[in-house]
């Protein structure tokens, strides 16, 4: 039983446009909320997070919204640079229960010139 | 990635050997964890510690042991090598939520 979905599998953005990831969660435990950008050959690197107290967040060109009620939330980057190819990795947790981490199947990103 | 080194980065084994994945941090971290990756399946917790001396399994812990002798280094063993376990072996580091893990470069494991 999945708790963390990525629903897309892969995405192809034009470059300078803006890029929208989406990530749904069924566990309504999940209280702090993580974006993970992995590059091939490497290992995933942390992005950009988020706490259920909170419907935004913002760091440079990335912002991840929360909409508690839905259960959803989305990674924006705008604009969207050749860099940004990569998967990314939506995950979740409990605060202050244990240090584990549930990652999604994760969404392909695809920057095109 | 800095901080969380994995030994060695490819390994090819026949069906039924055994082989030990090694991690080893620099960040005195007390927290350390072992994932899988697979071809749409994400990233699958294998087993973590979360300090020196203790385990705990996670999604996928069936086939492999581990180890914590150290606050550095979390090893992670299979005893008898299947196919099913051909994955892109990734081992992470953490101070617990909120604080983000790192992860090492991964383990390429083939199993023929």
């Amino acid at each position: 039983d999945q708790q963390v979905k990525q629903n897309s599998p892969s995405l192809s953005v034009q470059e300078g446009r803006i890029s929208i990831l989406n990530c749904d969660y069924t566990n309504s435990m999940f209280d702090y909320f993580l974006w993970y950008k992995k590059y091939p050959a490497e290992g995933p690197t942390f992005l950009i997070s988020i706490s259920s107290i909170k419907d935004k967040n913002e760091d440079g060109r990335f912002t991840v919204f929360l909409n508690k009620s839905a259960k959803h939330l989305s990674l924006h980057i705008v604009p969207s640079q050749p860099g940004d190819s990569a998967v990314y990795f939506c995950a979740a947790s409990v605060m202050n229960r244990d240090d584990k981490i549930i990652f999604g199947k994760g969404t392909r990103l695809h920057i095109l010139p | 990635n800095a901080g969380v080194t994995q030994t060695p980065k490819f390994q090819v084994l026949k069906t039924g050997q055994s082989m030990t994945l090694q991690c080893a941090q620099d960040m005195n971290h007390n927290s350390m964890y072992w994932y899988r990756q697979d071809p749409g399946m994400g990233l699958r917790l294998i087993y973590y510690s979360a300090s020196e001396g203790t385990t705990d399994k996670g999604e996928v812990p069936n086939g492999y042991n581990v180890s914590r002798l150290n606050k550095r280094e979390f090893s992670l063993r299979l005893e008898s090598a299947a196919p099913s376990q051909t994955s892109v072996y990734f081992c992470a580091i953490g101070q617990g939520v909120p604080q983000p893990q790192h992860f090492g470069d991964g383990t390429r494991l083939s199993i023929l």
